[in-house]
């Protein structure tokens, strides 16, 4: 069954360091999207990507943050410059074009650890 | 994006049927109901999807009211794999992408 990959699971990076986190989506799939989640905390929505833009994003994706699609497979989280509230689990999902079904498909996530 | 309201947790005997409300009033006519499930921090895992009519797939049945103020989600014979949060999630369906709000959900413990 085919699904999204994430690497690396886990990642400790000190504080001001900048990060990329890295997701294969599923591949006929066209909407990327990146989640996140503080430890004890709710599933957050960061960005959508769709036809190599941004489609919608939140207030938490700041100008820290950035995505990227640099090949045909690989899609990318950016953190410039992190900060002790920038660790969480960051969830990578993709989900089918219009003609296709509408749910969307999760990674098993990067645990970022920021010291 | 309606509001969803569900009880914060609940306890399932496991091989039995396991019955997850969710309420949805205010959900408007273009909105869909959507439920995930989230076993111990793995990524969300989605189930379920509906408009109008009662749908079933290989893990769940989504019985929705037929006035969709609210829903039902059906785990037919619980097991401890089933063990996770469940989000009840109702959005409406965008061309340009179709972000998900979790809420807090309701925390399943299926108990031998």
């Amino acid at each position: 069954e085919p699904e999204v990959t994430q690497t690396p699971s886990h990642q400790v990076t000190q504080m001001g360091q900048e990060v990329i986190l890295r997701c294969v989506p599923i591949s006929n799939h066209l909407y990327f999207y990146w989640y996140r989640q503080i430890l004890g905390q709710k599933v957050e929505f960061l960005v959508s990507f769709y036809n190599n833009e941004i489609s919608e994003k939140s207030e938490i994706f700041d100008d820290q943050f950035s995505v990227e699609r640099p090949d045909g497979s690989n899609f990318t989280l950016k953190i410039r410059s992190t900060k002790l509230e920038d660790s969480a689990m960051y969830f990578c999902a993709s989900s089918e074009g219009l003609s296709g079904g509408t749910e969307a498909f999760f990674g098993q996530g990067t645990r970022l650890t920021v010291v | 994006d309606a509001k969803t309201t569900q009880p914060t947790s609940m306890d399932c005997a496991e091989g039995r049927a396991a019955n997850l409300p969710c309420n949805h009033s205010t959900i408007s006519g273009n909105e869909y109901v959507y439920w995930y499930r989230q076993i111990h921090s793995q990524g969300p895992q989605y189930i379920i999807h509906g408009l109008k009519n009662n749908e079933t797939n290989e893990m769940a049945s989504l019985i929705i009211t037929e006035d969709r103020k609210s829903s039902t989600l059906i785990l037919p014979h619980a097991t401890l794999r089933d063990t996770a949060v469940y989000y009840c999630i109702v959005r409406v369906f965008k061309a340009a992408g179709n972000k998900l709000t979790f809420g807090g959900g309701t925390r399943v413990l299926v108990k031998p």
